[in-house]
């Protein structure tokens, strides 16, 4: 199972809107509604942002958001803050077994 | 508070043993799906193993079929991961997270700080 693609980098000013694509294929990002992110910073554990697509957790803020279209999932950020600089990783339910396939991370950089 | 908390990492040589355990509490622990989730050094993420609510559904990544076991003692609301055959690749940081219910959606919503395995002669 190869990893998601992803973005290497992104970066925005604070107060902008980024958005970090996640491309799988149609036997995991395409062929289910259970997409997941999550944002790590340096030494600390993954967070849950967004799952199954595009339903954030209590307590993420709602200027995270995510969608799908086809194979590729994106995550939005939007209005843009110092503290959003961190690693994002997308997952994917990938069927057979089951099993899941991460994505190769994006660094998100606050100008 | 929900609180996972892994131990059991070492230095050990290829091709030997290892189990890591991982304490859960703050929630119903039998409630839930449980993962364990690596990270390599400077790496990204990748999924290792996942163990029903009863234990009586468990699975895992190619990368480790056939030499990792994944058990969980819902008594001691503790999760294990026991890893033979150890390849250098194998070296990671290993997280326990839990999953956000009793099936496996995979979205993980609480995960430990991790434990460092080192595979090196």
């Amino acid at each position: 199972q190869s990893a998601l693609t992803q973005p290497a980098s992104v970066s925005g000013s604070p107060g902008q809107s980024i958005t970090i694509s996640c491309t799988g294929t149609s036997s995991d990002v395409g062929s289910y509604n259970l997409v997941s992110w999550y944002q790590q910073h340096p030494g600390k554990a993954p967070k849950l942002m967004i799952y199954e697509v595009s339903k954030r957790p209590s307590g993420v803020s709602n200027r995270f958001s995510g969608s799908k279209s086809g194979n590729t999932a994106s995550l939005t950020i939007s209005g843009l803050q110092a503290e959003d600089e961190a690693d994002y990783y997308c997952c994917s339910y990938a069927g057979s077994s089951p099993s899941y396939v991460f994505g190769t991370g994006t660094k998100v950089t606050v100008l | 508070e929900v609180q996972l908390v892994e131990s059991g990492g070492v230095v050990v040589q290829p091709g030997g043993s290892l189990r890591l355990s991982c304490a859960a509490s703050g929630f119903t622990f039998d409630d839930y799906t449980m993962h364990w989730v690596r990270q390599a050094p400077g790496k990204g993420l990748e999924w290792v193993s996942l163990i029903s609510w009863d234990g009586g559904s468990t699975y895992y990544a190619d990368s480790v079929k056939g030499r990792f076991t994944i058990s969980r003692d819902n008594s001691k609301n503790s999760l294990y991961l026991q890893m033979n055959s150890l390849r250098t690749e194998d070296t990671a940081l290993y997280y326990c997270a839990k999953d956000v219910n009793s099936g496996w959606s995979g979205d993980l919503d609480y995960w430990g700080q991790g434990t460092l395995v080192t595979v090196s002669s």
